[in-house]
């Protein structure tokens, strides 16, 4: 994988519903596997930084895990709320310092 | 709570001229950054920023792009003459250094670029 992917594109479901969104990412070189959540009309709030192969990170009903010798990413959010709708985003980063490759966002709606 | 701000927030400017957007990053941060988004598209780097000098670059960041930090608290990004292309939301992110290494970058909330 040369780039940062991330699916599904977009995702609607009720609320109450537990959902998870995948980013992969290139696995040699690694540094860093970012989470952020972004709402429209504002920035990208960071969620998790994530270093470590089977780190596994927890803010209230979302959580992550980072597979690094396999290059993915899953982020959970458990019960999911209409405050909870936004875009998703992942990014790698490969050393410390160095740029973040970002996915193309999971885009959530959560509907009451 | 420490933030990144962005001015202006919008702007418009004729194709040809000259623009500067202008962040000031968290001020214990060491690491700057500009990135893109054109509408509807993914999120582009543009460069990062260390020790006062240009860290990295992507394609993107041609000569008519440019970064200084001139006076220790304000990043800016030039676009020396702005083409039609170079209409998107520009986002300035900074980030430090915690015991694990870097930090989580922190946005700005934008400047929205649209070139006429």
């Amino acid at each position: 994988i040369l780039n940062v992917e991330q699916s599904p594109q977009s995702l609607h479901v009720q609320e109450g519903d537990s959902t998870n969104f995948t980013c992969s990412f290139p696995s040699s070189n690694f540094y860093a596997l970012h989470w952020y959540r972004w709402e429209t009309a504002k920035s990208p709030e960071a969620l998790f930084v994530m270093t470590l192969n089977g780190d596994e990170k927890k803010k209230g009903r979302i959580s992550a895990t980072l597979n690094t010798k396999e290059g993915y990413s899953y982020l959970y959010i458990k019960g999911s709320q209409p405050e909870d709708s936004a875009t998703y985003l992942c990014a790698s980063c490969r050393n410390q310092g160095g740029k973040l490759i970002f996915g193309q966002g999971t885009e959530l709606s959560v509907k009451p | 709570e420490p933030e990144v701000t962005q001015t202006p927030s919008h702007q418009v400017t004729q194709m040809g001229q000259e623009v500067i957007l202008r962040c000031v990053p968290i001020s214990n941060h060491l690491y700057f950054y500009w990135y893109r988004q054109i509408l509807g598209q993914k999120v582009e780097f543009l460069v990062s920023f260390y020790n006062n000098e240009i860290s990295e670059k992507s394609e993107i960041f041609d000569d008519q792009f440019s970064v200084e930090r001139p006076d220790g608290s304000n990043f800016t990004l030039k676009i020396r003459s702005t083409k039609l292309e170079d209409s998107a939301m520009y986002f300035c992110a900074s980030s430090g250094l915690t015991g694990q290494g870097r930090s989580e970058a922190f946005f700005g909330q934008g400047t929205r670029l649209t070139v006429v």
